[in-house]
């Protein structure tokens, strides 16, 4: 069965920590993506990676970095956290530029205090 | 630019009834793709259906149909049957079909709640 892990599903942070968010896929698929979802707001691409150390942005990268040194896994970086930065953050993968489907984790909800 | 309407942020159903759950598109492009994603409590995505713009037929999966009128730029999800495991979000999202996973556009949701 497919799978894209989150580490977390709860995590509380302080405004001004460095936080990582780490995603693990099972399935050898070569595109990873990065997601905040925000009641009302929907999915929205944050940055998403094509292949091992390749990335690009998304809609709404400030803030963020990526990192992606294996294939299966890729890591949302917040490099100082703040209080807009609470959401629920979603990873997803895809086999191929054009999968037909994304394949999601379970989320991590992200508090920043 | 791609944007998807869904204008319901909530909806209930009684179980075993059909419901429908409306989005409404807007694209330059001429060829494109649709999609429907169910999100549980448990937070994991999960993919239902899909249809392309130029597929003559509506898509069906199973007690999930999608009711696309082109002209009307409208894409909605149809679940007959209703079950209690049908709660959920529902996310309504659109590419182009010449375009990547990276294009895709998400509406901003549809709860629904099907009542015992």
């Amino acid at each position: 069965d497919v799978k894209v892990t989150q580490s977390s599903r709860y995590l509380v942070k302080r405004t001004g920590e460095k936080v990582f968010l780490e995603c693990v896929q099972d399935m050898d698929h070569e595109n990873m993506f990065w997601y905040r979802q925000d009641p009302g707001l929907g999915l929205r691409l944050i940055y998403f990676s094509y292949d091992v150390k390749m990335k690009e942005k998304g809609d709404i990268p400030e803030g963020y970095s990526v990192s992606r040194e294996k294939k299966e896994r890729f890591s949302l970086i917040l490099e100082s956290a703040s209080t807009n930065q609470t959401s629920m953050y979603l990873c997803a993968s895809a086999l191929g530029i054009r999968g037909e489907e994304l394949f999601f984790g379970s989320g991590t909800q992200l508090s920043v205090l | 630019a791609q944007k998807i309407t869904q204008t319901q942020p909530g909806m209930f159903v009684q179980e075993k009834e059909a419901v429908t759950l409306d989005c409404t598109y807007d694209t330059s492009d001429q060829s494109y793709g649709l999609f429907w994603y169910k999100q549980p409590s448990s937070g994991e995505m999960i993919f239902l259906i899909y249809q392309g713009s130029y597929d003559e037929q509506n898509a069906t999966e199973g007690r999930y149909s999608l009711n696309f009128q082109k002209a009307r730029k409208s894409a909605n999800l149809v679940i007959s049957a209703s079950q209690l495991g049908d709660s959920a979000m529902y996310f309504c999202a659109m590419r182009p079909v010449s375009g990547s996973a990276r294009q895709l556009t998400f509406g901003s949701g549809t709860q629904l709640t099907v009542l015992p």
